[in-house]
């Protein structure tokens, strides 16, 4: 069974910051991963995702995420926070050999940028 | 392109009634899938419908049910509504639903459950 971990359900940060969110994932077989943001009364959108190419994944916006297998660890970084980053950041799994299509979730970490 | 289309956007109803949500998917994709939003639970994996066949079903009771018509579009229904059905109800379609596909999301269908 595969799962994700988020640490930390709120995280807030000056504008201007360093944006470090945290995700684990469990999966018995290769993962990928994904990060979605949801801005209030939206769905979800795709940040970036990590299918077993590169580790150091590049997504929209400037964030990145790097792939640690070791520490099975996919955490969400953004070298300087903007306002506009103020939302709420998803961490999801899926497996390689899938027969369907199914996210497995974290939490969610709501990011707050002060000003 | 259009994008992931849901119907209603908000819905009110009260307990024992039954509801069908929509979505339509991206034109040319396939694969649709629901998942159900709360503030207690989270994001949960509903069913995934492909070619008009579900191919995965999350751990939801027999009250919750879905098709996909050959155009792709997509119904869910939610039989003897409870008061713990209120949620957001999201969409999502992708090309072929493999893993490593991106998922578009819709806006969502708020259900409010007196």
């Amino acid at each position: 069974a595969q799962s994700v971990t988020q640490l930390g359900s709120h995280v807030s940060v000056s504008e201007g910051a360093l944006v470090l969110l945290r995700c684990n994932y469990s999966s018995s077989v290769p993962p990928y991963l994904f990060w979605y943001v949801q801005y209030p009364n939206q769905g979800l959108q795709l940040l970036l995702k990590y299918t077993s190419a590169a580790t150091l994944v590049k997504g929209i916006n400037g964030f990145e995420a790097e792939f640690k297998k070791s520490e099975t660890s996919f955490h969400l970084t953004k070298p300087s926070a903007h306002m506009s980053d103020a939302a709420e950041y998803f961490c999801a799994v899926t497996y390689t050999g899938a027969g369907s299509y199914q996210l497995t979730f974290g939490k969610g970490t709501k990011l707050s940028v002060i000003p | 392109k259009a994008g992931v289309t849901q119907t209603p956007r908000y819905l009110i109803k009260t307990r024992g009634q039954q509801v069908t949500l929509s979505c339509s998917p991206i034109s040319g994709h396939r694969s649709v899938s629901w998942y159900q939003q709360t503030p207690g639970q989270g994001l949960q994996f509903l069913f995934e419908y492909f070619s008009e066949t579900q191919r995965n079903k999350g751990n939801f009771p027999g009250r919750f049910s879905g098709r996909q018509f050959s155009n792709s579009r997509s119904e869910m229904n939610v039989s003897t509504l409870e008061l713990g059905d209120s949620a957001l109800y999201l969409c999502a379609s992708s090309l072929e639903g493999q893993g490593n596909e991106k998922l578009f999301f819709g806006s969502g269908t708020q259900l409010s459950v007196l």
